[in-house]
């Protein structure tokens, strides 16, 4: 089955903490996308990659990394400077940026111990 | 920067129509799009439109565009319990590392039986 997988499905994280959330697609797109969503809110861009090695920072970059060392993965480091990391977090690609049709994976809820 | 807006809330009969509405501030925008969210899920999609059409059908949804006063509507005919979910619209905006996608806060469609 072609698609976007996204793991784990909840992540706890303690003060102080980094953690990595996962997002694979077999969809051979080269545009990968992460957005955060809070309760009754839009999605927001974190950070977009229009092919791989290459990333730009969306509207709320700060206190996330990502990096993009292969086609079919992206992966979202929510850093320590991230003070209110409690969110839904979703991941979604297109077959490229100038393709507008994005593809979202089933997110990843974060919450803080 | 680009805006869209919908209403926060629509209650609705099985059997009935529902009508979603969605404004958008920017006029560049290329694409238009519907997206579904079930609880705990990532975001499906369901239709979109090009900005140079005026509506589109696909089969049980319809979706009118007014370009000059902006505003969007997706409507669900016979619309039944498992059309209950939040529904965005989002508009697609070209820039120069791709296109940009803005979505509204999300309408929550509840259908009574």
């Amino acid at each position: 089955d072609g698609g976007i997988t996204q793991s784990p499905k909840y992540l706890f994280r303690k003060e102080g903490q980094n953690v990595t959330l996962s997002c694979e697609q077999n969809l051979n797109h080269d545009a990968m996308y992460w957005y955060r969503q809070d309760p009754g809110q839009g999605l927001r861009l974190i950070y977009y990659s229009q092919i791989v090695n290459d990333f730009q920072k969306g509207d709320i970059a700060e206190g996330y990394s990502v990096s993009r060392e292969k086609k079919e993965s992206f992966p979202l480091t929510v850093t320590s400077a991230q003070k209110n990391p409690t969110a839904f977090y979703l991941c979604a690609s297109s077959r490229d940026s100038f393709q507008e049709t994005q593809y979202f994976g089933p997110g990843t809820r974060l919450l803080v111990l | 920067g680009e805006d869209v807006e919908q209403s926060l809330f629509l209650s609705v009969r099985e059997g009935d129509s529902s009508v979603i509405n969605c404004t958008y501030t920017d006029s560049s925008s290329t694409y238009l799009y519907w997206y579904k969210q079930e609880p705990g899920a990532g975001l499906q999609l369901l239709t979109y439109i090009f900005s140079n059409m005026d509506m589109k059908q696909d089969q049980r949804l319809t979706v009118l565009l007014n370009k000059k006063d902006k505003h969007l509507s997706l409507r669900i005919a016979d619309t039944q319990t498992g059309d209950s979910a939040i529904y965005f619209c989002a508009s697609s905006s070209p820039g120069a590392a791709g296109n940009k996608l803005t979505f509204g806060g999300g309408t929550r469609v509840l259908v009574k039986p």
